[in-house]
């Protein structure tokens, strides 16, 4: 059975650090990796999709990398502000989507 | 761009009794898939269509869940008959050819909450 686990389970910073999410998997014979963030309450929202031939991807203070031998990506957020305030997902390609148990940060002001 | 649209948003209902769960995708989207999200279980996919067609019901619990997909703009999940371990956040997502390998993101609905009392 596939796994797909996420460290630290929960993260609180001041507002301003930057922080580093992680996702771990357990086979390297995965097609794409896709990081989102949940709101409470509310569905999740894509953020990043990596393609197994990629090492990274960036979108705005976000920078996801990918490395398939280790079974990792991690998802680097800048600056943080109180809006990044959520749980973060990863999922898995492995043929059908894995996902972690996510990580819930806070950001404090 | 309307997303995702699923319906209800709530559900509250008794043991046994049958409930249905409805997802519109994105249009011009091909592929949709179903999940369970719990705390004990995290996010579970259930099942997933291609071009209207079931690839992949391995995650589905039991024959009392059953999914439908009667054209591209349409799929409902329905229970028969509920019980109160069903009771969980309901996802629909869909994407452009979302079959394994494909190259573009999943999009999700807010999801329905559903509780078996």
């Amino acid at each position: 059975k596939q796994e797909v686990t996420q460290i630290p389970a929960a993260l609180s910073v001041p507002e301003g650090e930057n922080l580093v999410l992680n996702c771990s998997f357990t086979d390297s014979a995965i097609y794409n990796l896709q990081w989102f963030r949940q709101d409470p309450g509310k569905g999740l929202t894509s953020l990043l999709l990596i393609q197994s031939s990629q090492r990274e991807q960036t979108s705005g203070r976000l920078n996801a990398s990918l490395d398939k031998s280790s079974g990792r990506s991690t998802l680097y957020i800048a600056a943080s502000q109180p809006g990044d305030s959520a749980t973060y997902l990863c999922a898995v390609n492995f043929n059908k989507f894995y996902f972690g148990s996510g990580t819930k940060l806070n950001v404090k002001p | 761009d309307a997303g995702v649209i699923q319906s209800p948003r709530h559900e509250v209902t008794e043991m046994g009794q049958e409930v249905t769960l409805r997802c519109k995708p994105i249009s011009g989207h091909n592929s949709l898939f179903w999940y369970r999200q719990t705390m004990m279980r995290g996010l579970e996919l259930l099942i997933y269509f291609n071009n209207n067609v079931p690839i992949d019901d391995s995650g589905m619990p039991e024959d009392r869940f059953s999914a439908k997909m009667p054209n591209a703009s349409f799929s409902t999940l329905k229970i028969q008959p509920s019980e109160p371990r069903d009771s969980a956040v309901y996802f629909c997502a869909s994407s452009f050819t979302g079959l394994p390998g494909g190259n573009q993101p999943q999009h999700f609905g807010d999801g329905t909450r559903l509780s078996i009392l």
